[in-house]
């Protein structure tokens, strides 16, 4: 049962145009949501998080977007830039929980 | 960089036998996690230590376990290794009430 799921594999997307990664869960007591970058051979690097209380969080050229009601999160990426070519997961944790649960990562491609 | 040492990298070993990673979180952090990535999937939560006690345990199979000593290191263990946990293997570390984890570079467990 894939509580977080990423249904788009891979995306690509040209050089300084926006990056969307979708990310969907189905557990309502999930209140923090966090997008990790991951390249390989490393591990995931921490990006950006968003608490349940807010629907929009930014960093940079980095923003992730929450609908709590459609269960459905975004991470957008503008300027997009080839260095951003990687997989990206996106993460939930619920109340009171330490662990996250990881959607299966969608491979971000980034064309010059 | 993360902050988070683990080791060995790589570690190559036959159907039956036992190994043990290792795990530095960063400087300060109490907790610590290990994860399981197999091959095309996402991170699979194991299990959780904090501050030497264990908090929460996920997907772990009985022939796995973990540790974390009085230094914060953390140790798991596999044993009656079968082909099917080849995998890396990451641990991540997290502030005292911090929601963000932080993951060392993982090992990569290949069971012949």
């Amino acid at each position: 049962d894939q509580q977080v799921k990423q249904n788009s594999p891979s995306l690509s997307v040209q050089e300084g145009r926006i990056s969307i990664l979708n990310c969907d869960y189905t557990n309502s007591m999930f209140d923090y949501f966090l997008w990790y970058k991951k390249y390989p051979a490393e591990g995931p690097t921490f990006l950006i998080s968003i608490s349940s209380i807010k629907d929009k969080n930014e960093d940079g050229r980095f923003t992730v977007f929450l609908n709590k009601s459609a269960k459905h999160l975004s991470l957008h990426i503008v300027p997009s830039q080839p260095g951003d070519s990687a997989v990206y997961f996106c993460a939930a944790s619920a109340i009171s929980s330490y662990k996250l649960i990881f959607g299966s990562g969608t491979r971000l491609l980034v064309r010059p | 960089d993360s902050g988070v040492t683990q080791t060995p990298k790589h570690l190559i070993t036959a159907t039956g036998q036992r190994v043990t990673l290792r795990c530095s979180p960063r400087s300060g952090d109490l907790s610590v996690y290990w994860y399981q990535q197999s091959l095309d999937q996402g991170l699979q939560f194991l299990i959780q230590y904090y501050n030497g006690e264990e908090r929460a345990k996920g997907n772990i199979l009985e022939r796995f376990s973990a540790q974390q000593f009085p230094d914060l290191h953390s140790e798991l263990n596999l044993s009656s290794l079968e082909l099917g946990d080849s995998a890396l293997y990451f641990c991540a570390s997290s502030a005292p009430g911090g929601s963000e984890q932080y993951f060392g570079p993982g090992t990569r467990l290949t069971v012949t």
